[in-house]
């Protein structure tokens, strides 16, 4: 099954940008999906296909895919940011795995 | 809009089956895959399979064994049941739309969620 790894934990102080990593065996060929999920809230969608967001989403919100590794960029962290993070691929085969989580912290 | 409500037992004790069913307001019931996601805190958010509005399903194969997902085109409702539930299948629940693209899909929107318990 593909594997797609996360760190699980990032931290960043308000106002400065986050980056989120996702990794997978070359994820550069995938299309990377990001979602954001609140304690105790179902997760949302924050990116698509690697670097679309969703109508609503702020653009301090963005995407990019390539190689190994994808990456999630949150530009003038707000607090209320603060949330676990999720990527997500379809394998090509019969799965839709997703990472497994990075927890961010807002300082 | 889509919004999606789901509802089912919430405590089961092991061997049991798990049904839950997930309500589609809004939008059309076509054109989507509907699909089933859990989460738990050792194995985090996982695909359990989904199902279209012309019944044509696809699971995870870690899972098949167990699931069924079925439709009910007449009240725009999609069920998920899991046969012979143990310890193991403890976990929050979740009906998603999957927008399906040709080598792709994301989940938009998602169900509230469900917490499932399996005790005995």
């Amino acid at each position: 099954s593909y594997v797609l790894t996360q760190p699980p934990s990032v931290s960043v102080a308000p106002g400065k940008t986050a980056s989120i990593a996702c990794g997978g065996n070359n994820i550069g060929t995938k299309s990377v999906h990001w979602y954001q999920q609140k304690s105790g809230q179902a997760p949302v969608l924050v990116i698509y296909h690697d670097g679309d967001r969703p109508s609503g989403v702020p653009e301090r919100f963005s995407g990019s895919n390539s190689g190994n590794s994808a990456t999630l960029t949150i530009s003038r962290v707000e607090a209320g940011d603060e949330a676990d993070y999720y990527c997500q691929v379809w394998d090509g085969s019969s799965d839709l795995p997703f990472g497994g989580g990075t927890k961010l912290t807002v300082l | 809009q889509v919004h999606l409500q789901q509802w089912g037992a919430g405590l089961l004790k092991p061997s049991e089956t798990l049904s839950l069913t997930c309500a589609v307001y809004g939008g059309s019931f076509s054109g989507f895959y509907w699909s089933w996601i859990r989460q738990t805190p050792g194995r985090g958010l996982e695909w359990i399979g989904e199902i279209n509005h012309s019944g044509s399903v696809n699971y995870n194969p870690s899972l098949k064994s167990r699931v069924t997902i079925s439709v009910d085109t007449s009240k725009n409702q999609f069920s998920l049941k899991v046969d012979s539930v143990t310890a193991a299948d403890t976990a929050v629940y979740y009906c998603a739309t999957r927008i399906v693209v040709v080598d792709t899909g994301y989940f938009d929107p998602w169900g509230q969620g469900t917490r499932v318990t399996v005790s005995s």
